[in-house]
């Protein structure tokens, strides 16, 4: 079974600081590491893709990927209240002709004022 | 940029129905899916379609649903006999290609069986 974990929260955080999301997960044949944003009601939102080790910047966000400890994370620089929502994070295993994400159960960020 | 719509956006049934959710995915995506989130829990991967056929379904798909590709665009999920468990957000995703290509996701069908 691929598990995919995170902590549920809710992580708070004043406006203006870094949130830090983790993820583990189980697949060591994982290839490919998303990061998607929930909003209460709504559709996940691709947020970051990374594919090998190390660091990857976008804007205000910076992914994190280590294969050897199987660990992703996700940085938020100078959060804002409209970040609040939920961060998904998905592992993509490759299964017949498809890809199949795995999804945690989300860590629910809260920026406070 | 280029969107997954579905709809309807909210589908009220009752327990014994068929229903369809309806789906159309990026015009240049080649493989699409279906995942689902029952209210406070995760998003679960229900089946994957590529080429006209299944590529992969979960235990949770099984002989009451379906996937079709009636034509060019659309992609529908069938239940054929709702159950009160199947009330969720139901997700059509598509993406281009299997390997790196992250999955774009519509807006989603809340599916309410009473």
């Amino acid at each position: 079974q691929k598990e995919v974990e995170q902590n549920s929260g809710p992580l708070s955080v004043p406006e203006g600081a870094i949130a830090s999301l983790n993820c583990t997960y189980s697949d060591r044949g994982s290839q490919s590491f998303f990061w998607y944003r929930q909003y209460s009601g709504k559709s996940p939102e691709l947020i970051m893709s990374i594919y090998s080790n190390g660091d990857k910047e976008d804007g205000r966000f910076t992914a994190q990927l280590n294969k050897a400890s199987q660990y992703v994370s996700l940085l938020i620089r100078d959060s804002q209240p409209s970040d609040s929502a939920t961060y998904l994070c998905a592992v993509n295993s490759y299964t017949g002709t498809a890809s199949k994400l795995t999804f945690g159960t989300g860590t629910r960020l809260q920026v406070t004022l | 940029e280029p969107e997954v719509t579905q709809t309807p956006s909210h589908q009220v049934t009752q327990m014994g129905q068929e229903v369809i959710l309806r789906c159309v995915p990026i015009s240049n995506h080649l493989y699409f899916y279906w995942y689902r989130q029952i209210l406070g829990q995760k998003v679960e991967f229900l089946v994957s379609f590529y080429n006209n056929e299944i590529s992969e379904k979960s235990e949770i798909f099984d002989d009451q649903f379906s996937v079709e590709r009636p034509d060019g665009s659309n992609f529908t999920l069938k239940i054929r006999s709702t159950k009160l468990e199947d009330s969720a957000m139901y997700f059509c995703a598509s993406n281009r290609d299997r390997a790196n290509s992250p999955l774009h996701f519509g807006n989603g069908t809340r599916l309410t069986v009473t």
